[in-house]
């Protein structure tokens, strides 16, 4: 099983509300990663988990609060967004070099 | 910090050959890795040079030279499939971080 699942595909949240991402993997891969895309732009390194601790927070503001709860799952809290963190969510994980990617939450906030 | 420059748009005909330029600057570089991203898709991983030279997988291959912080992806037999955005990434800057670059549409016309 060489896949990586997100969930959900699409979230529209509003500015108050509170809303986690989800991403899963069953490779066994200890490194985890969050990334925000914009349209025809590079994915952003946010998080990155190793071996289940944060090891990497790319100044990522306060209203996005990654958790990791076991090896093969990791979480994005979303809370108080604001329009310009509409984008497309990336989790990935990995074993050394080669990341996998989910496909992706599309995030729109209004 | 690191920053890494590819060209923003390439065109080429199909069966033809291209190549997708990348120079780099970048704080503890560990490799670079090149990745493909179709439109509404998630980046797919397509090939890694740790060492200066040519890596060759199927149609792909990927070179770089270190000395000039420079590296390059080259396709063969261009397919219209293989119309998409392709990425470098640098491995470096501490942990498992890894850094897109400013990625290249690659458009293939019959």
């Amino acid at each position: 099983d060489t896949e990586v699942t997100q969930t959900p595909k699409h979230l529209v949240m509003g500015m108050t509300n509170k809303k986690s991402l989800k991403c899963e993997q069953h490779m066994g891969h200890r490194a985890m990663y969050w990334y925000k895309q914009k349209a025809k732009k590079p994915p952003e390194l946010m998080f990155v988990y190793s071996y289940e601790k944060l090891s990497i927070n790319e100044s990522v503001p306060s209203r996005f609060s990654p958790e990791c709860p076991n090896s093969s799952l990791l979480n994005l809290h979303l809370h108080a967004l604001q329009p310009e963190d509409s984008a497309l969510y990336l989790c990935a994980s990995s074993l050394s070099y080669e990341q996998y990617f989910g496909p992706g939450t599309r995030l729109t906030v209004t | 910090g690191q920053s890494l420059e590819q060209p923003s748009e390439v065109t080429a005909v199909e069966g033809a050959i291209v190549q997708i330029n990348c120079t780099y600057q970048t704080s503890g570089f560990y490799g670079l890795s090149w990745y493909q991203q179709h439109d509404g898709g998630a980046p797919t991983f397509l090939s890694y040079n740790a060492l200066d030279g040519l890596e060759e997988t199927g149609r792909f291959s990927s070179f770089l030279s270190r000395s000039d912080s420079y590296g390059y992806l080259l396709l063969q037999e261009l397919q219209m499939k293989d119309s998409a955005s392709y990425f470098c990434a640098a491995k470096g800057g501490g942990g498992n971080k890894l850094t897109f670059g400013t990625g290249t549409q690659l458009k293939v016309e019959l």
